[in-house]
C-alpha cells in the first residue's frame, strides 16, 4: 500500500531563517506530487507541483521554492522565512495520468510551521 | 472564474444528529467533486467522489449528492458521532490533469455530547 510521510511534524522559525520541509512517498512509482499551503481559516492553496524529477511547476509567486531530487522525494524550501509563511503545509501525491481515478489525491500528515 | 463556495463556514450539533453541509461551485469545464474529512492537524481523507453522472453516493453515514445542472453538492451526515468533528471540504476537479482542483474553504462541524 502506499504512504506518505512529512517531517517535521511541527516547526516554530524565526523570521529571516531558512526552512526546509520535505515530504516522501512509498509504494508507488512516477506519481504526481503538490505542496500545498493552508493558512487558518482559507482554503488550501496549491503551492507547487511536479510530475516528474527535476520538474516543478509553480503555482503562485511567493518567498517558497520546491525540489524533486528524487522520483518520490519533494521538498519545500526558503532561503529566508517570512511572518506571512505561517501556515499548515500539505504535501499530496496522485497517480500520473488523466482521468477521474488519476486525480484523486493523497494528503500526508502535515507541517505546521509557525513564523515569529 | 473558477470558484468553491461552501456554507455554513461552521456548524455544532448534538451527537446523534443528522446534519447537512453545502457546497456550490462554478467551475468549467467538470471532471468530479470529492468531499474531503480533515480532523484537526491532518491531512484531508477523501469520503466520496462523484462524476458528472452520478447523484448520490453514500460511505457508511455519510452521503454527498450532486446536481450538475444547479452546481450543487451537499454531504449528509447521519446519527453523528464525536469523532465526525471535522473540517469537511468540497473539492471540484476540472478536466484536466490532477493539478486542476479547486478547494472549498471547509465546513468546520463540532459534535458535542
Amino acid at each position: 500500500s502506499q504512504t506518505i510521510h512529512q517531517w517535521p511534524a511541527t516547526l516554530v522559525q524565526p523570521v529571516g531563517s531558512p526552512l526546509s520541509l520535505e515530504c516522501t512517498v512509498e509504494g508507488t512509482s512516477n506519481p504526481n506530487l503538490y505542496w500545498y499551503r493552508q493558512a487558518a481559516g482559507r482554503g488550501l492553496q496549491l503551492l507547487f507541483y511536479s510530475v516528474g524529477i527535476g520538474q516543478i511547476s509553480s503555482e503562485v509567486p511567493q518567498n517558497l521554492s520546491a525540489s524533486r531530487p528524487q522520483d518520490r522525494q519533494f521538498i519545500l524550501s526558503s532561503k529566508k522565512l517570512l511572518l506571512s509563511d505561517s501556515g499548515f503545509y500539505l504535501c499530496a501525491w496522485s497517480v500520473l495520468g488523466r482521468g477521474s481515478r488519476h486525480n484523486e489525491q493523497f494528503f500526508g500528515p502535515g507541517t505546521r510551521l509557525t513564523v515569529l | 472564474k473558477n470558484q468553491v463556495e461552501q456554507s455554513p463556514q461552521s456548524l455544532i450539533i448534538l451527537e446523534g444528529k443528522n446534519c447537512t453541509l453545502q457546497c456550490n461551485y462554478t467551475v468549467s469545464p467538470f471532471s468530479n467533486l470529492r468531499w474531503y474529512k480533515q480532523d484537526t492537524g491532518r491531512g484531508p481523507v477523501s469520503l466520496t467522489i462523484m462524476t458528472f453522472s452520478e447523484n448520490t453516493k453514500s460511505n457508511g453515514r455519510y452521503t454527498a449528492t450532486l446536481d450538475a445542472d444547479t452546481k450543487q453538492s451537499s454531504l449528509h451526515i447521519t446519527a453523528s458521532q464525536l469523532s465526525d468533528s471535522a473540517s469537511y471540504i468540497c473539492v471540484v476537479s476540472a478536466s484536466q490533469a490532477g493539478t486542476a482542483l479547486i478547494f472549498g474553504k471547509g465546513t468546520t462541524l463540532s459534535v458535542s455530547s
